[in-house]
């Protein structure tokens, strides 16, 4: 089965940690997107990357990196600049051209 | 620029009652405008999308006509059932031709059907 998969589905870490979000997709892809949704708010898209190492930053790309070493990986780190790192954290994958994205399950992160 | 407005929610029906979920736009250019649904702890599925003017995307009885002229694409269901309750989000696409296919989503409306 094609599809996006991110682990874990819960992630638990200290304030002042960096944290990796893995995001894995099998659809042949070339665009991935990592998004950030808090309680009541739409989606904030955070860093995109349209094909393997290039990405470029969203709307809120302070406090967190990316990389893009192969087109089914684009990990994202929660750096412990980010000031409210504690979210649901959404990757995204779409082919180029067509604007139609595809979403893996989420991970939350919990920082205390 | 590019932008989603939709409804407020929460909105709560019983079961067989009409849904209506208004989405409005801002774009530049023509987009593709879509709606996903999340329902609890999962992440977003898409639930239907139209491509250009006047075009109807349907998908398990809800439909969304693209009204280019009222800058709208309501969602609509006719009857909803319980398993619908979920958080429905309204999205455009950038502008066609550009070769970031990055989407503007709308707040989400959350829908709550009783039995």
């Amino acid at each position: 089965d094609g599809g996006i998969t991110q682990s874990p589905k819960y992630l638990f870490r200290k304030e002042g940690q960096n944290v990796t979000l893995s995001c894995e997709q099998n659809l042949n892809h070339d665009a991935m997107y990592w998004y950030r949704q808090d309680p009541g708010q739409g989606l904030r898209l955070i860093y995109y990357s349209q094909i393997v190492n290039d990405f470029q930053k969203g709307d809120i790309a302070e406090g967190y990196s990316v990389s893009r070493e192969k087109k089914e990986s684009f990990p994202l780190t929660v750096t412990s600049a980010q000031k409210n790192p504690t979210a649901f954290y959404l990757c995204a994958s779409s082919t180029q051209g067509f604007y139609e994205q595809y979403f893996g399950p989420g991970t939350r992160l919990t920082v205390t | 620029g590019n932008s989603v407005t939709q409804m407020e929610g929460p909105v709560t029906l019983s079961e067989e009652a009409f849904l209506t979920i208004n989405c409005t736009y801002t774009a530049t250019g023509y987009p593709s405008l879509f709606w996903y649904v999340q329902y609890p702890g999962e992440g977003l599925q898409l639930l239907l999308k139209a491509t250009k003017a006047d075009d109807k995307g349907s998908n398990k009885g809800f439909e969304a006509t693209y009204r280019k002229e009222t800058t709208s694409f309501h969602l609509e269901k006719g009857s909803v059932q319980v398993s619908d309750s979920a958080v429905y989000f309204c999205a455009l696409s950038g502008p066609r031709g550009s070769t970031l296919g990055r989407l503007y989503f709308g707040r989400g409306t959350q829908l709550t059907v009783w039995p």
